[in-house]
């Protein structure tokens, strides 16, 4: 199964600030997905990632607070854009092999907005 | 709606005895069902999958899930729990090509 290096692992941020977040993945996958883990929380899927298209966002989510770069197949990004104390979570990356073996997940980047 | 449903927020068990972990989910199509375990402050690990075959999968750590179609379950069992499997446990659903909906979670504790 494809291995996924997702970075920073945890940062602490001040309100109004961004942060970016990296998924690098070591294969080719077609479909690339964000979670984000709210604390004491199951896994909510803020949107999918496509390749050469615009991010598909699940309710709830908007681009302008998560936008997502997915310029190929081994790479993205999600950006917490002006955040705030209500963002503070764990935001992890998954991945869909092309074999369909499966969904990976990086092992997340813990956030804290202060 | 796809949802998943893990009915036990917490369980505590002796270190040796047995487990079992709920899952019960509502899907419409032939489902992919996956157990991952979160250990504290980690990332997601994948225990086990099914997608199609026999029923009963066979996990890392010694666990294994028993797909019922006719009770849309997926239980998952460990035969003697170990102090290390204190964790917590989610349950999810999806399809090729779809986004996997979780379950809350069960944190199960592990008493001496």
């Amino acid at each position: 199964s494809a291995v996924i290096s997702q970075k920073p692992s945890r940062d602490i941020c001040q309100r109004g600030t961004s942060l970016t977040i990296q998924c690098q993945v070591d294969s080719q996958v077609t479909m690339m997905f964000w979670y984000r883990q709210q604390p004491g929380q199951s896994l909510t899927l803020i949107a999918t990632a496509n390749q050469g298209s615009e991010a598909t966002y699940e309710s709830g989510f908007v681009i302008d607070k998560f936008p997502i770069s997915r310029p190929n197949l081994t790479f993205s990004t999600l950006t917490v854009s002006n955040m705030s104390p209500e963002d503070s979570s764990i935001y992890l990356c998954s991945v869909e092999a092309l074999e369909g073996y499966g969904y990976t997940f990086g092992s997340g980047t813990r956030l804290t907005v202060v | 709606a796809q949802s998943v449903t893990q009915p036990d927020i917490h369980i505590t068990v002796s270190e040796g005895a047995s487990l079992e972990l709920r899952c019960n989910y509502s899907y419409g199509a032939t489902p992919y069902l996956f157990w991952y375990v979160q250990s504290p402050g980690q990332g997601l690990q994948l225990l086990l999958k099914y997608f199609s075959g026999d029923t009963l999968v066979q996990g890392i750590k010694g666990f294994e899930a028993e797909f019922k179609r006719s009770q849309s379950s997926f239980n998952l069992r460990k035969p003697s729990v170990h102090w290390s499997d204190a964790a917590e446990y989610f349950c999810a659903v999806g399809a090729y090509g779809n986004k996997l909906v979780f379950g809350a979670g069960t944190i199960l504790r592990v008493k001496s």
